[in-house]
């Protein structure tokens, strides 16, 4: 059973912020909420994590609702490069060490 | 510094054959995983190795699909009588002890069955 749920595509203008949701609402206490995005033809590139605060890196943000149904990524100010598939990944935390549960993500576009 | 390397890059082979994908992953990296990814879906576990051993191989379809990691580090993805199925782009991942949230991904190898 898929564990989270994403809309198939969206697409984001150049330079504009974009906002990536994920549902997760069968997300037990102790699964984080991962994302990776995947350029075409390339490998599955990691973006961030978080468990219930909300995280900032230098490549995006991550949002998590208070009661951590539902997430979204912030990619603050979107670039052509930004084109990929974003990957909403729930994981239990003692199992960092093992495999990854891709689903299908979504393709986000970023327009001139 | 290097990142995961696959090769080859592209396998043609045709139906019953054996094919072997190699992976190299990341110097001093102690987990390496093996992944397939059919056209428009996202990436399937199939195998993941912590030094040497097989920690979990859940992943694999059936017996004609085997991997080793016979040194700890570089793994060969083995695959006997092939079938159009099968016909996929694998990746590898490895990760690092000390960073163990994040997986880095090599290219993929793109194989085609005929």
């Amino acid at each position: 059973d898929a564990k989270t749920t994403q809309p198939p595509s969206m697409d984001c203008a150049e330079g504009r912020a974009a906002n990536l949701p994920c549902n997760h609402s069968t997300i037990s206490g102790n699964e984080y909420v991962y994302w990776y995005r995947q350029i075409h033809s390339q490998g599955p590139q990691y973006i961030i994590h978080g468990l219930k605060n909300n995280e900032t890196n230098e490549m995006a943000s991550l949002i998590i609702t208070e009661d951590r149904k539902s997430s979204t990524l912030i990619l603050p100010h979107a670039t052509l490069r930004d084109t990929a598939v974003y990957y909403c990944i729930v994981r239990v935390a003692t199992d960092s060490w093992g495999k990854l549960q891709f689903g299908a993500g979504t393709q986000v576009v970023v327009t001139p | 510094g290097a990142g995961v390397s696959q090769t080859p890059s592209n396998k043609v082979t045709e139906k019953g054959k054996y094919v072997e994908l190699r992976c190299d992953p990341i110097s001093g990296h102690t987990a390496l995983y093996w992944y397939r990814q059919s056209l428009g879906q996202g990436p399937e576990f199939l195998i993941y190795f912590q030094g040497t051993g097989a920690a979990d191989d859940s992943g694999l379809p059936n017996d004609r699909f085997f991997a080793v990691r016979p040194e700890g580090s570089v793994s060969t993805l083995k695959i006997q009588r092939t079938e159009r199925g099968d016909s996929a782009v694998y990746l590898c991942a490895s990760r690092s002890s000390g960073s163990p949230d994040t997986q880095y991904f090599g290219p993929g190898t793109r194989l085609t069955v005929l």
